[in-house]
């Protein structure tokens, strides 16, 4: 079935440095969503994507969606010590399913 | 505004004991509802999904089972209780605000089963 995978696994970085990570799919996909998820808690959607090539940012998170359709990147610009927590890219499988990346874990050191 | 409510938020049950996880869905009328369950320190594995009342679709075999008695309710259940059934149980839904609010989460059960 569809899969989606997430690189990397997990980053440990300074704040202040700036955060890529992406995502890959098996299969074309016509919407992407990035979420983070905090310790405890459910995932919160900060990011949607609907089309080939849409650059959307929302403050210092930055999502494009691959021209491929196949893949998908988020950026976080100066990172601050709010930012930890596991990132999911997720995406639609058929009608009504959505399926979800394996997480990018992000801890920053202040 | 739609909001999401899942409830108990922790709940401690010994292996063989029955289950009962409630969601529920305010400000919107037939959304799409689904159960996810997150293993500690892994991704998101969904385990069902309804478009409707009485509506239920199963991704993975286990001894769990969902149900949907209302439209803005479901309700993941179990007989017996596992100790691989031990994790962070998600409501999730869609509705008609998507895609512009994409898939929202409630705030999650977490379940521990000894």
């Amino acid at each position: 079935g569809q899969q989606l995978n997430q690189s990397p696994q997990s980053m440990f970085i300074q704040e202040g440095e700036d955060v890529s990570m992406n995502c890959t799919s098996s299969s074309i996909f016509n919407t992407w969503l990035w979420y983070k998820q905090e310790p405890g808690e459910g995932p919160v959607l900060l990011i949607a994507l609907y089309k080939a090539g849409e650059l959307t940012s929302n403050g210092r998170l930055t999502a494009q969606f691959g021209i491929t359709r196949k893949d998908s990147f988020l950026n976080i610009s100066a990172s601050i010590p709010s930012d930890v927590g596991i990132y999911f890219c997720a995406g639609p499988s058929g009608t009504y399913k959505y399926i979800f990346g394996t997480g990018t874990r992000l801890k920053v050191l202040a | 505004s739609q909001t999401i409510h899942q409830w108990p938020a922790t709940l401690v049950q010994p292996v063989g004991s029955p289950l009962s996880l409630e969601c529920t869905v305010e400000g919107t009328s037939n959304p799409n509802l689904y159960w996810y369950r997150q293993a500690a320190g892994r991704g998101l594995q969904l385990l069902f999904y309804s478009v409707g009342i009485g509506q239920i679709s199963s991704e993975v075999p286990q001894n769990l089972s969902a149900s949907r008695p209302q439209d803005r309710q479901f309700i993941l259940s179990s007989k017996k209780l596992l100790l691989s059934d031990s994790g962070f149980y998600l409501c999730a839904w869609i509705g008609l605000a998507a895609p512009t609010n994409g898939f929202a989460f409630g705030p999650g059960t977490r379940l521990t089963v000894l």
